[in-house]
């Protein structure tokens, strides 16, 4: 039980557009999942709290119009990332909240690579 | 949230048992205490959790003292694909958000 999917698992794409990444939970209900962004030799770091239902919650430095997330389903949150630019290639990865649990269950993430 | 120390890398044997210390100096009274494995290029999977004293289940064992200001994940038996980096976090459920540190590097060897 607990599992989150992602999808897609790594995508190349052009400096200039945009890329939208899935995360899904799948035996479970989510109303919150969290996006985090991983650099090499790197710790993860939230970029921003998903909530079902309504507008997504942004760290500090992290550009809300760049990065738009809609969580839309108990079990489904995006995340775009828009007129994507080589710097912000990394490592993106989801995670759901268990309710009653206390505990986060993170995706498999997705390697972004921008040309 | 609580911020959390760890060892920045640790390395072991085959078939030892392998111990990471975290402290927590300033966690709250709601506050559990999750441990978290990842492998390159993969995601955090989640390991064991705790609130007090003592926890096992099937892949390691955590070890809280009363004071809960720090906490030890013990992985009994290591093999090379226990070679990962462990997060030790601190949160509660009404604060979600989780706060990773460096974590600690397990480096196994044959």
């Amino acid at each position: 039980g607990a599992v989150v999917s992602q999808h897609p698992s790594r995508v190349i794409c052009k400096s200039g557009t945009s890329v939208k990444i899935e995360c899904r939970s799948l035996d479970f209900q989510a109303t919150t999942m969290f996006w985090y962004r991983q650099f090499p030799k790197q710790s993860l770091m939230l970029m921003a709290t998903s909530n079902e239902g309504s507008k997504a919650t942004y760290e500090q430095g992290v550009e809300k119009d760049k990065f738009l997330i809609n969580h839309a389903s108990l079990t489904l949150s995006t995340l775009t990332v828009t007129s994507a630019h080589p710097e912000d290639s990394s490592f993106y990865i989801c995670s759901a909240d268990l309710l009653g649990s206390d505990t986060q269950y993170f995706g498999p993430g997705t390697r972004l690579t921008v040309l | 949230l609580a911020k959390t120390t760890q060892p920045i890398s640790m390395d072991s044997y085959e078939g030892q048992e392998v111990n990471i210390t975290c402290s927590h100096n300033n966690i709250a009274t709601n506050d559990y205490i999750t441990w978290y494995q990842q492998f390159p290029s993969q995601g955090p999977r989640f390991i064991i959790q705790g609130y007090k004293t003592k926890v096992t289940n099937e892949v390691a064992s955590l070890f809280i003292p009363a004071d809960r200001k720090s906490s030890t994940l013990s992985l009994p038996r290591v093999s090379l694909s226990d070679t990962a980096v462990y997060y030790c976090l601190v949160g509660d459920d009404n604060d979600y958000k989780l706060s990773f540190g460096a974590g600690t590097t397990v480096t196994v060897r044959a």
